[in-house]
């Protein structure tokens, strides 16, 4: 199976500046990989999808990067805001998955202090 | 709006007994997924199921566990004999529109006594 690192268990930053999270997996190298973010009790939540011909994806204040050579991917947060504190995941699917089972990282949990 | 909801939200009983938690999708989908998280570890893959069959399994998905869709539209996961290992959040998700992304559902607390 994969093996996900994530960078760190946790990471405080102050508000406005730009949170980046790594995920670093070993293994094989998936076809997609994907970033969940979890709050404490509840279900992970999909933010982004990257494929593995994708340098990089945005959506609004979010920005993932897939390096398949270094394989890693980059999750940013730019303007970050006391309201994206959580746990993020990093998810590539299991190998030889059919149906994209998800394997999921430890996380990180990330702290945005005002 | 959560895309899929599930039922109870917090389970608890006694060591030996058995235990379905219950999962019901807002809309029609074909793609279902059963994951578990033990308290402060990973989510875990437990089943996926397409088209009321069983897809892929984990090794966590013994013969203690079994899934069912039994009227089309709530999706069941079954331990039949609970162990305190067992305690955790089990979460039911469902799969994107050919988009490999999965939508989870809030969660079900399961203690085991």
């Amino acid at each position: 199976s994969q093996k996900i690192e994530q960078n760190s268990e946790a990471l405080n930053i102050q508000e406005g500046k730009t949170a980046t999270l790594t995920c670093n997996y070993t293994n094989y190298s998936p076809a997609y990989l994907q970033w969940y973010r979890q709050d404490p009790g509840r279900g992970p939540v999909f933010l982004l999808l990257i494929r593995e011909n994708e340098k990089e994806k945005r959506k609004e204040r979010l920005k993932v990067t897939f390096d398949t050579t270094l394989k890693q991917s980059l999750f940013h947060i730019t303007a970050s805001q006391p309201a994206d504190s959580a746990t993020y995941l990093c998810a590539p699917p299991d190998r030889g998955s059919t149906l994209g089972r998800l394997y999921f990282g430890r996380g990180t949990q990330l702290t945005v202090w005002p | 709006e959560p895309e899929v909801t599930q039922t109870p939200s917090h389970q608890v009983t006694q060591m030996g007994q058995e235990v379905i938690l219950r999962c019901v999708p807002i809309s029609n989908h074909l793609y279902f997924y059963w994951y578990r998280q033990i308290l402060g570890q990973k989510v875990e893959f437990l089943v996926s199921f397409y088209n009321n069959e069983i897809s892929e399994k984990s090794e966590i998905f013994d013969d203690q566990f079994s899934v069912e869709r039994p009227d089309g539209s709530n999706f069941t996961l079954k331990i039949r004999s609970t162990k305190l290992e067992d305690s955790a959040m089990y979460f039911c998700a469902r799969g994107g529109n050919g988009n490999n992304e999965q939508f989870f559902g809030p969660g079900t607390r399961l203690t085991v006594l």
